[in-house]
């Protein structure tokens, strides 16, 4: 599968938690995509990557989230101390570098369904 | 601040309608316009992108138009089936990077 990749699919965690997730763009996507989509709601914009250099963050992103993409590949977001208010989908999106493909659209990761009881 | 609308917020058609789902956006200097298709608890499958200096976009039974100076794009579904309900994005991408979606239009097509 050449796909966009997330892990985990679901997770269920305790307020107060820490929780991190992975995803995996297109191979040789430069440039990589946080969005967090409530019920109900079309999905925001959260941060956006170009290689490993972070370019912008939303003010969505608060202090207790961080995202990171080391080497340029995968990208992993963490949320510290979670509340009940992070519960949503976090979806992740890649996109080729501007002039190597016609389809200069962003694809879509299945997500990662957070739920803080 | 651009922000993007979608009317209506739920459509319920019979089987074999053509049928014209809208966006609407605020702000006109846009790079591209997207459209999405979402299934319940899934990812977004990208069903057409328009890049703003195209006017329409098809792609089988579908048909996506753009009229920038108005702020406004359809999605255009022919011969509607009920594999095609779900819900419908529409996004438009802001410089090169960041998409500004809509809310959905969740659209139910009855057998």
């Amino acid at each position: 599968d050449t796909g966009v990749s997330q892990n985990p699919r679901h997770k269920i965690t305790k307020r107060g938690q820490n929780v991190t997730f992975r995803c995996d763009p297109i191979s040789e996507h430069n440039r990589l995509y946080w969005y967090r989509q409530t019920l109900g709601q079309g999905p925001e914009f959260l941060t956006y990557f170009q290689n490993e250099a972070q370019l912008e963050k939303s003010r969505l992103l608060s202090d207790r989230f961080s995202a990171e993409r080391p080497k340029g590949s995968f990208s992993t977001l963490e949320i510290q101390r979670t509340e009940q208010g992070d519960s949503a989908m976090y979806l992740c999106a890649s996109k080729p570098k501007p002039g190597t493909s016609v389809y200069n659209e962003q694809f879509f990761g299945p997500g990662t369904r957070l739920t803080v009881l | 601040k651009q922000e993007v609308t979608q009317i209506p917020a739920a459509l319920s058609v019979p089987e074999g309608e053509n049928l014209v789902l809208n966006c609407s956006f605020t702000d006109s200097a846009i790079y591209n316009l997207q459209w999405f298709r979402q299934d319940p608890g899934k990812g977004l499958t990208s069903l057409l992108l328009i890049q703003s200096s195209q006017r329409e976009q098809t792609s089988g039974r579908l048909n996506a138009s753009l009229d920038k100076s108005s702020g406004r794009s359809t999605l255009y579904i022919a011969a509607s089936q009920p594999g095609d309900s779900a819900t419908y994005l529409c996004a438009v991408g802001k410089g090169a990077q960041k998409l500004v979606f809509g809310q959905g239009t969740r659209l139910t097509i009855n057998p």
